[in-house]
């Protein structure tokens, strides 16, 4: 089946910096979500990505859809200690999402 | 607000038992789906289900089976637990429409097969 990669795998930053997951794909995605979870919970979505080159902010946080939509960025700037968790991409290859293994992020105050 | 509950949150079951995983939306979503979580992994489909009594396989549907004999409710079965087995399971559902629609899940029921 298809898989997708996502970097980093862990990520751990001083409360204040910048944060910063990539997803890719080797082939076209249709669509891709982003999600949160954090420890102990479940997943909660965040965002979809359908257009190429698309660019999304929800606060802090800023989404990316690549122009050959085959990758993804999600951006946290000047993270804070609500943003620890688990962020997964879900990439949408026409019938089903296929998520990333996810980036775990720790913030230390 | 959608609400996804799955019965279990926590299950020990042994080697060889027979594991039903319950799983129910109150919103009225035509797709509904299982997928098992494991570290290092992500989430994984196991089934889905567009429809009511019908059902699709996913990435990995071996050594389990699904229900869907309402619209409402979604369930997962392990005919014979292994410990390969023990995992985070995760129910979700979405509106239809195919794969544009946010997933909403439930909590989760962490399944540990002796």
């Amino acid at each position: 089946g298809q898989q997708v990669m996502q970097i980093p795998q862990y990520q751990h930053v001083q409360e204040g910096e910048d944060f910063t997951t990539y997803c890719n794909s080797s082939t076209t995605l249709s669509n891709i979500q982003w999600y949160k979870q954090r420890p102990g919970g479940h997943p909660v979505f965040l965002i979809q990505l359908v257009k190429s080159g698309e660019v999304k902010k929800q606060k802090r946080l800023t989404f990316q859809f690549g122009e050959a939509k085959k990758n993804s960025s999600l951006h946290i700037t000047a993270t804070q200690t609500t943003d620890v968790g688990t962020y997964f991409c879900a990439a949408s290859y026409g019938q089903n999402f296929v998520f990333g293994p996810g980036t775990r992020l720790s913030v230390l105050p | 607000d959608v609400k996804v509950t799955q019965s279990s949150r926590y299950l020990v079951k042994r080697t060889g038992e027979k594991v039903f995983l319950e799983c129910v939306q109150d919103m009225d979503h035509e797709n509904m789906f299982w997928y098992r979580q494991d570290p290092g992994l992500g989430l994984r489909l196991i089934y889905f289900s567009y429809d009511v009594k019908m059902k699709e396989k996913g990435d990995i549907p071996e050594g389990y089976s699904v229900s869907r004999e309402k619209k409402e409710r979604f369930s997962l079965i392990l005919e014979s637990a292994s410990t390969n087995q023990t995992s985070m399971y995760l129910c979700a559902s979405s509106r239809a429409g195919g794969p544009s629609g946010e997933l909403f899940f439930g909590e989760g029921s962490r399944l540990t097969v002796l």
